[in-house]
Formats: structure tokens, sequence, C-alpha cells
């Protein structure tokens, strides 16, 4: 059974462009989130959608962004590129939304730096 | 909201030692607890997680954790160590949707022979 798949694994911006991450599930996995990792603040949750519809939030400003496609797999932009937006960005996917077998399964991640 | 703190940053260990990683939590209400494991290049992965019941649970690789709920922890333990287990370990709270979770900062773990 196929992992989760996350593309590309590392591209380089520069300050002000914009970057789209891609995530592909599980197969029958229906919840994907998204997570940034960084040396100083940790693993810290963007957002998960759940049947295209984005169910919960984490405290990120608004240049960052996601949706899901009707076949689970899930996109998230980030626009106007930071220097502090560079991270391991990583996506989990789960069977559903809310679902008490707690078990995320997790991509490799998308390695971004902004220059 | 929630916040979880992993005192330990970095712990070196021979092989067959025992290990006890710590993990404190901050949330009055009812919690789930993870704890995950990131072997070097490979991706993040569930070591162990509570829900409710026997506050002693036990996960893979032989490795083992306690709820006490009365000092907000959960700390993981392994009695012998391998050089295999080298890796980060993080915890991880849910205080409901299990798909948002509040992680430790991670204690990055390193065996030697």
């Amino acid at each position: 059974k196929a992992g989760v798949t996350q593309t590309p694994r590392y591209l380089i911006k520069t300050r002000g462009q914009q970057v789209t991450l891609s995530c592909s599930p599980i197969s029958g996995h229906r919840s994907v989130s998204w997570y940034q990792q960084t040396p100083g603040q940790g693993l810290q949750f963007l957002f998960e959608y759940f049947s295209e519809t984005q169910r919960n939030k984490g405290n990120f400003p608004g240049r960052f962004s996601g949706r899901q496609f009707s076949n689970s797999r899930s996109e998230m932009n980030v626009s106007t590129l930071e220097l502090g937006d560079s991270a391991l960005y990583l996506c989990a996917s789960s069977l559903t939304s809310g679902s008490l077998t707690g078990e995320l399964f997790f991509g490799e991640g998308s390695r971004l730096t902004v220059l | 909201a929630q916040s979880v703190s992993q005192h330990n940053h970095h712990v070196i260990l021979s092989e067959a030692a025992s290990l006890e990683l710590g993990c404190n939590y901050s949330y009055g209400g009812t919690v789930n607890l993870f704890w995950y494991v990131q072997y070097p290049g490979q991706h993040l992965q569930l070591l162990l997680k509570y829900f409710s019941g026997d506050p002693l649970v036990k996960g893979i690789k032989g490795f083992e954790a306690e709820f006490i709920k009365s000092k907000f922890s959960f700390n993981l333990r392994k009695p012998s160590v391998q050089w295999s287990d080298t890796a980060e370990y993080f915890c991880a709270v849910s205080t409901g949707t299990a798909s948002k979770l509040t992680f430790g900062t991670g204690t990055r773990l390193q065996v030697t022979l």
C-alpha cells in the first residue's frame, strides 16, 4: 500500500513569490492535514481538510491556504513568500476526520527554502 | 490552547541502557496523547497512543508510556534501548479532532554502541 506522497520534495523560491505543494494521501484516506516543521517552532498545525472542506485551521496568516480535491488529494499554497516560511511542510492523512483511531500517516515532506 | 513540553532536547545513551523521555502537557480537559518517532531519513510514524482506559500503554518496538493525569504527564519508556532506536521522538496531544495535533519540540535520542 503506497504511503503519503508529497511533491516536490525540495524547492527554492525567492521572497515575494508563491508556492504550491501537493499531497496524495493513502488510498482510502479522506482526511488530509498539513504541518509546518521548523527548528525554532517545531511542528505546527496548518489546516485539515476532509471531503473537500476545511475542518480546522491553525494560527497562520491568510497567505497560507489549501484545498482538497474530490479524489482526496490536497494542495497548499503560500503566497508572498517570506524568509520565515522556509521550513519542512508535512502532509498527513487519516481515514476520517476526528477519528479516534488517532493515527496520522505522514509523508516525507516538502522542504521549502526562501531566499 | 494546549501546549506540550519535552524537557530533554538531546539524550545520549549506551545500548542496553534504560530510557525515559519526559512529556508534559497543559490542558484541563480530556486529551488524547501520542508519541511519534522520526528515524533518520524517514517520515514521522506513530509509536503509541492513549485515549482512555489503562494508563499504561504499549507501543511498537518495546516502547511504553504512562499517562499520569494528576501530573499532566505522558512519559515514554523503554527498558533497554538499541542502536536502532536512534531517532527523534515527539510527544503530541489532541483535544478532540485527532487530526489536529499539538506537538512538543522533540527529543533527539542518540544510542551509542
